[in-house]
C-alpha cells in the first residue's frame, strides 16, 4: 500500500528559530496538503498545493509559513519564526483528484514542540 | 459555523457489539469522509461518500448520509479490540479543503 512519509517525527525547537517539515507524498498523486492537530483539539486545514502553487490555504496559514515543492518528490511546510503556539502534530496529506474525492491518504505526522 | 461535529465525544463498548458514531454538518457538501486516528499516529481513510449517496458498506462499516439532515452516521459492526481507536468526520464543501470535527473516541473492550 502506498504511503505518505513524514519526517522527522518528532522536532524539538527553541521560539524563534525556523523549521521545515518535510513529506513525501504519493508519487501519483497531484494535491498536497498541511493540516495540523493542537494536542486535545480538532484537525485543522493549512493549506493545499496543485501544480506547483498553492491552490488554498486558511487563516492559520500566514507570512511565517511557507510550503515547497522542490523536487519531484518533496513537498515541505517552512515554519519562519516558530511561536509557542506552533506546537502541535503536523499531519502531510496527498490525494489523486481535488476535493478528495477518492479521499486523502495522510501521513504519520511529525509531532512540533515548541520551547 | 462549525462543520462536523461527531457525537458521542467517546463511546465503550464490548467486543462484537455494534459501535454508532454520529456527524452532524452546517454547510452543504460535495463529499464526507470519515478518518480513523489510532493514539498519537496519522489519520486513516476508511470511507468517503458523496453527497448524492445514501449509505456505502466497506467491510464492516457502513456509513449513512442524509443530506436534508446534514448528518451522516458510521457503524461499525461486530467490533474487535483493534477498532479501539479515535473517529473523525471531514466535509469537503468546495475546493479542496477538508473540515474535521471533533472526532469520537471509541474504546473496545475485549
Amino acid at each position: 500500500e502506498p504511503e505518505v512519509t513524514q519526517t522527522p517525527s518528532h522536532q524539538v525547537t527553541q521560539m524563534g528559530q525556523e523549521v521545515i517539515l518535510r513529506c513525501v507524498p504519493i508519487s501519483n498523486h497531484l494535491y498536497f496538503y498541511w493540516y495540523r492537530q493542537i494536542l486535545g483539539q480538532k484537525v485543522e486545514f493549512l493549506v493545499s498545493f496543485y501544480n506547483n502553487e498553492i491552490s488554498e490555504k486558511s487563516e492559520i496559514f500566514d507570512d511565517q509559513f511557507s510550503v515547497e515543492r522542490p523536487d519531484g518528490s518533496n513537498f515541505t511546510l517552512k515554519i519562519r519564526s516558530t511561536k509557542l503556539e506552533d506546537s502541535a502534530m503536523y499531519f502531510c496529506a496527498s490525494s489523486e483528484s481535488g476535493g478528495g474525492g477518492y479521499g486523502y491518504t495522510f501521513g504519520s505526522g511529525t509531532r512540533l514542540t515548541v520551547v | 459555523s462549525q462543520q462536523g461535529e461527531e457525537d458521542p465525544q467517546a463511546l465503550s463498548i464490548q467486543e462484537g457489539e455494534n459501535a454508532t458514531m454520529n456527524c452532524s454538518y452546517k454547510t452543504s457538501i460535495n463529499n464526507l469522509q470519515w478518518y480513523r486516528q489510532n493514539s498519537g499516529r496519522g489519520l486513516v481513510h476508511l470511507i468517503l461518500i458523496r453527497s448524492n449517496e445514501r449509505e456505502k458498506h466497506s467491510g464492516r462499516l457502513r456509513v449513512t448520509l442524509d443530506t436534508s439532515k446534514k448528518s451522516s452516521s458510521l457503524l461499525i459492526t461486530a467490533s474487535r479490540a483493534a477498532d479501539t481507536a479515535s473517529y473523525f468526520c471531514a466535509t469537503n464543501n468546495a475546493g479542496n479543503m477538508l473540515t474535521f470535527g471533533g472526532g469520537t473516541r471509541l474504546m473496545v473492550k475485549p
